[in-house]
């Protein structure tokens, strides 16, 4: 079965940066767009970027601009999301999720990681 | 980018009751429209697709209809398992757009 599995749980310092990974299973990585998306406490979701994990081609939303890194290990099935800088802002649940029927690029996330809670705190 | 407005932000119903959420698009996406639920503490689940479009294994009490600008979901008699919130995405231009939220709860 479809299973994407993220990296734990993580508390930062501002300033610092942050990987979460994403592994994939159950169907072929390269195959599906995996976008990512986040929810800060109590609000709503937020898009972030995709990675198209046959190039390993990037777009992300232009609010993170200089911060965001998305990158894939296709021999793993993993991809991973950086995000550098970090403030209070930051803290969120990080979400990978499949684009199970593509259009231009997205599309409906027809699978979802279980989410990454991502803490940032001095 | 296309904003996404959903209403209401948050409702009350009992069970057995007929829920009705809508998602106005600030321009036309044509039926580029998603919708999901999310139970607390969990991920997002995908219910609707492509505005009319039943996922597979989602009971059919959830429907949902509409294109252009206006949409609307509806589930057609609450169960106590539906409480959640429930958010529409638009994927007709990049980057895609989520609502602000539907909280659903019981009276």
């Amino acid at each position: 079965q479809v299973q994407l599995v993220q990296s734990g749980a993580e508390v930062k310092k501002p300033g610092a940066s942050v990987k979460v990974s994403c592994k994939a299973s159950g169907y072929t990585f390269t195959a599906y767009y995996l976008h990512w998306v986040r929810q800060a406490p109590g609000q709503g979701l937020e898009w972030m970027g995709r990675i198209i994990p046959n190039t390993g081609g990037t777009n992300h939303a232009q609010k993170f601009q200089g911060r965001i890194s998305m990158t894939r290990d296709t021999s793993s099935g993993t991809a991973y999301m950086e995000l550098r800088s970090l403030t209070s802002d930051d803290t969120a649940i990080y979400y990978c999720a499949r684009v199970g029927r593509e259009y231009y690029g997205s599309g409906s996330y027809d699978y979802w990681g279980q989410g990454t809670l991502v803490t940032v705190s001095s | 980018d296309i904003q996404m407005t959903q209403s209401p932000s948050s409702l009350s119903a009992s069970v057995g009751d007929r829920v009705t959420i809508t998602c106005q698009a600030s321009q036309d996406i044509s039926d580029r429209l998603n919708w999901y639920q999310q139970k607390p503490g969990k991920a997002p689940q995908l219910l609707i697709y492509d505005a009319s479009n039943l996922e597979t294994g989602v009971p059919s009490r959830f429907s949902g209809s509409g294109s252009g600008t206006q949409f609307s979901f509806i589930i057609s008699s609450l169960q106590p398992e539906d409480i959640a919130t429930f958010y529409c995405q638009q994927y007709f231009n990049f980057p895609p757009t989520f609502g602000g939220g539907t909280k659903v709860d019981f009276k």
